[in-house]
């Protein structure tokens, strides 16, 4: 069974960054792909980008391009979302999930993290 | 990026009602779509996979059909525990996008 824990709510000035972690156990983290999706208060999913660990190489989706970094550890089997320059439309709760793809049309989200609130205020 | 369209954005619905909703894509995908509900304050949790395929442990009540640019989510008969969010994602291509949601509010 595979679970993914995140670090906890986080509360930052504008123009700072903050950097959440995702740790998961139960699979097989260095070739799966993981993947960062926000939740602004109220509002629907944003999917930012992902990493597959044994790659080393994350994609971004092209509005988080430049100020996010997703990164992984395979020793601590950790994922990590760092996101720079905060303003407070990144107010949000941001999710991992694993990124599973089996096959010719199978590529889901089949395992979540809880989330992880990021506040950005002055 | 493909745009992901739901419609209705909301409904009302009792419990036993047969629900369906639907997600429009603004290009052919394929099958490559995927369901998720997410509870107030929960993580989104996987539904159907590749339009209609079921996630393990998930109802039969659920159901999911369509290809191309048209799909549907249907709820057999509603329990008290689906009133929630309703999201499909495309992953047809990166950018994963994502519907607006429909939500599932009790009658």
């Amino acid at each position: 069974q595979v679970q993914l824990v995140q670090s906890e709510t986080e509360v930052r000035k504008p123009g700072t960054s903050v950097k959440v972690s995702c740790k998961a156990s139960g699979g097989t983290f260095s070739s799966d792909s993981i993947t960062w999706v926000r939740q602004a208060p109220g509002q629907g999913l944003e999917w930012m980008g992902g990493i597959i660990p044994i790659f080393a190489t994350a994609s971004y989706a092209q509005q988080f391009q430049g100020r996010v970094t997703i990164t992984a550890d395979e020793f601590t089997t950790t994922a990590y979302l760092e996101v720079s320059s905060l303003r407070s439309e990144d107010t949000a709760v941001y999710y991992c999930a694993r990124n599973i793809r089996v096959g010719a049309a199978e590529d889901y989200f089949d395992y979540w993290g809880q989330g992880t609130l990021v506040t950005v205020s002055s | 990026d493909i745009q992901m369209t739901q419609s209705p954005s909301s409904l009302s619905a009792s419990v036993g009602d047969r629900v369906t909703f639907t997600c429009r894509a603004s290009q052919s995908i394929g099958t490559f779509v995927n369901w998720y509900q997410q509870r107030p304050g929960k993580a989104p949790k996987v539904l159907i996979y590749a339009a209609s395929s079921l996630q393990t442990g998930v109802p039969s009540r659920f159901s999911g059909s369509g290809s191309g640019t048209d799909f549907t989510l249907t709820i057999s008969s509603l329990q008290p525990d689906d009133f929630a969010i309703y999201y499909c994602q495309q992953s047809y291509n990166t950018p994963y996008t994502f519907g607006q949601g429909t939500q599932v509010e009790i009658k």
